[in-house]
């Protein structure tokens, strides 16, 4: 059984389109996350959920919102869809919240491209 | 150092070599420290965390240490498999309430056969 599991795997869209990404965790964690996965192959968080309640917001275009609606689901929406937004998404989830000592668990990633 | 460096950036060795590489880090307000594990086309899966100057984990040929008043921690691979081949990635945890880890971009790995 997958632990974090993302869908889609791949997606294409053209610029101005609205789209999601959904994420999903059987372990129990408190935590999830949203990463992306910048050209210069660097992993930067974007968002960070505790228990449906948003923690860290990075500096994130608000063309960007994560929706939680519990604690086992965190999905990324994106409005408006700009070229520069193609990377490749993770999502991950940890427990317990609040202490870098727990690993990230991540998913699979999903790799957008924007035309 | 503000950043988590890694060095170097990628490495080939042949099968049965033993091999390791560098993670550098903040620090002040030192955390925690992790390494993962990142095969192309999978999802990166934690090899290490740790939290205490001297530190030494392993787990089966490779071994981590960590220093975290000069702020760095090598990855060791003993006796390299073409199956070790990856991306190794370290990620500091420098505040205990903001659940933020900084990676590095990782030091990719080939081990030839």
């Amino acid at each position: 059984d997958t632990a974090v599991s993302q869908t889609p795997k791949y997606l294409v869209t053209q610029m101005g389109n609205d789209k999601s990404i959904k994420c999903e965790q059987n372990l129990g964690h408190d935590t999830m996350y949203w990463y992306k996965q910048d050209s210069k192959k660097f992993l930067k968080i974007m968002f960070s959920y505790n228990n449906k309640e948003l923690i860290i917001n990075e500096t994130v275009p608000n063309r960007f919102s994560p929706k939680s609606p519990d604690k086992a689901h965190l999905n990324l929406h994106i409005n408006s869809l700009e070229l520069g937004d193609s990377a490749v998404y993770f999502c991950a989830s940890s427990t317990p919240s609040g202490q870098g000592n727990s690993p990230l668990h991540f998913g699979n990633g999903t790799r957008l491209t924007v035309t | 150092i503000l950043n988590v460096e890694q060095s170097p950036q990628s490495l080939h060795v042949q099968e049965g070599d033993s091999t390791n590489f560098t993670c550098s880090f903040p620090s002040s307000n030192f955390y925690a420290l992790h390494w993962y594990r990142w095969e192309t086309a999978k999802s990166p899966e934690a090899l290490f965390v740790m939290t205490l100057n001297g530190d030494e984990k392993k787990k089966g040929r490779i071994s981590a240490t960590l220093n975290t008043k000069e702020g760095y921690s090598y990855l060791y691979i003993k006796g390299s498999q073409p199956e070790d081949s990856a991306t190794y990635l370290c990620a500091s945890f420098r505040s205990y309430n903001t659940d933020k880890l900084i990676f590095g971009t990782g030091t990719r790995l080939q081990v030839f056969p």
